[in-house]
């Protein structure tokens, strides 16, 4: 099946630094890949939708400057967290769909990386 | 846009009893709904889904029903073990944008 491969797993760094979290598709292309963040306990919030070859859409509220999406090619999109903030703590999760055949829109999730800014 | 409610946010059943999870949807475009489950710590998996043009689905002890007209669909886990303790999510997705509207999660213990 669909595997999404998510690093890193977890990271801590210093306020007002910058992270990068990188989000691939291992065995198939991912026109487009999606980026969430979870709060404890709490949903899943979608943040953007990372288009290949293109800019992200942005959901309503999610600062574009802070979250960067890239998504240079078919397997890889990236989120960096720019200058990042104790409140930009949180679990962000990637996902991807083949977006074609059996499964087309079926979302499978990155493992997770599990961000701590002090 | 698109809403999604769901309720209860946590249940508690008796292993072997049922567990139900309930969800309503706002967007009538809406025309694919999975389910997730996600152990603590860990990245959500799909359990099952089920199209707009289908009413009901099984998969052993797993089902989801469909509601169109009401626009709400249901989880329902039979015979429910302790492994089944963990957080469903219910979601929607709507034409060929497979963009996802996640529910607020329901908390499921199974107690032993």
């Amino acid at each position: 099946g669909a595997v999404v491969s998510q690093h890193p797993s977890w990271v801590i760094c210093k306020s007002g630094t910058s992270v990068k979290i990188e989000c691939r598709s291992l065995d198939f292309q991912a026109t487009t890949m999606f980026w969430y963040r979870q709060f404890p306990k709490q949903s899943l919030m979608l943040m953007a939708t990372s288009n290949e070859g293109s800019k992200a859409t942005y959901e309503q509220g999610v600062e574009k400057d802070k979250f960067l999406i890239n998504h240079a090619s078919l397997t890889l999109s990236t989120l960096t967290v720019t200058s990042a903030h104790p409140e930009d703590s949180s679990f962000y999760i990637c996902s991807a769909t083949p977006g074609q055949g059996t499964g087309a829109n079926v979302l499978t999730f990155g493992a997770g990386s599990r961000l701590t800014v002090l | 846009g698109e809403n999604v409610e769901q309720h209860p946010s946590t249940l508690s059943v008796q292993e072997g009893d049922s567990a139900v999870i309930k969800c309503t949807y706002s967007d009538s475009a809406s025309n694919y709904f999975p389910w997730y489950k996600q152990e603590l710590g860990k990245r959500p998996q799909l359990i099952i889904d089920i199209r707009s043009n289908v009413g009901e689905k099984k998969d052993q002890r797993i089902a989801v029903t469909l509601n169109k007209t009401a626009k709400h669909f249901s989880l329902h886990i039979t015979e429910t073990q302790p492994e089944d303790s963990a957080v469903y999510f219910c979601a929607a997705s709507w034409g060929g944008t497979y963009k996802y509207i996640f529910g607020t999660g329901t908390r499921l213990k199974v107690l032993a």
